[in-house]
């Protein structure tokens, strides 16, 4: 069965630096997709970042980076550069895929706060 | 271009009646998939429209919770007899075909059981 860990409920970073959010998940597919998410207080989900598993390098979208460890089981993001704007909740999510087509499953989120 | 959505944006109705909630998806997106969200908590996965297949219904909490699709567009789900514990957002998402496709989420239908 899918399974998405995120051990993190909450989150401090100072502005400017960097942070990482951790992520890791259970498959038993040989074949998925990750998949991170930000939704800000308004409530809306905004797509970060996609990570396949057979890709080979991690995943990058500006400022946003995906350490993918695939033998770990683990996705974590990492963002650079901390803006004020980037206080969110973050959620992991992944698609395994089959006959069925492709069921998506989040993990509880982390809330990230950054300082001035 | 037009994104997913979900009417209505509130709804406040007493414990016991039923409730229809409504998802329109990204024209041609062929998968749909229905989530519940409480306050503060990650997405619980509900259920998931892939064309024409029969639907991923393993997460629907219990048998008041059913949920259809029309014509491939547009979904409906229902909350028969609704509980208190049925408040939530619930947020409805479409995506084309593909592992690598991403979600585009719809605003949110806000439910509160009185």
């Amino acid at each position: 069965a899918q399974k998405i860990t995120q051990t993190q409920p909450g989150m401090f970073v100072q502005e400017k630096e960097a942070v990482t959010l951790d992520c890791t998940y259970d498959t038993s597919d040989p074949s998925y997709g990750l998949f991170w998410y930000k939704q800000p207080s308004s409530g809306e989900m905004i797509f970060l970042i996609y990570q396949g598993s057979y890709d080979q390098q991690n995943a990058t979208e500006g400022r946003y980076s995906l350490n993918f460890q695939k033998a770990r089981k683990s996705a974590n993001l990492v963002i650079s550069a901390s803006q004020l704007g980037d206080s969110a909740m973050y959620f992991c999510a992944m698609r395994e895929g089959g006959a069925g087509g492709f069921k998506t499953i989040f993990g509880a989120g982390t809330r990230l706060f950054v300082k001035a | 271009g037009a994104g997913v959505s979900q009417s209505p944006s509130n709804k406040v109705t007493e414990k016991g009646k039923d409730v229809e909630l409504r998802c329109d998806p990204i024209s041609g997106h062929t998968a749909l998939y229905w989530y519940r969200q409480s306050l503060g908590q990650g997405l619980e996965f509900l259920i998931y429209f892939q064309g024409n297949s029969a639907p991923d219904k393993s997460g629907l909490p219990s048998d008041r919770f059913s949920a259809e699709r029309t014509g491939g567009s547009v979904s409906t789900l229902t909350i028969q007899r609704t509980q208190q514990e049925d408040s939530a957002v619930y947020l409805c998402a479409s995506s084309s075909t593909g592992r690598d496709q991403p979600q585009h989420f719809g605003d949110g239908t806000r439910l509160s059981i009185l």
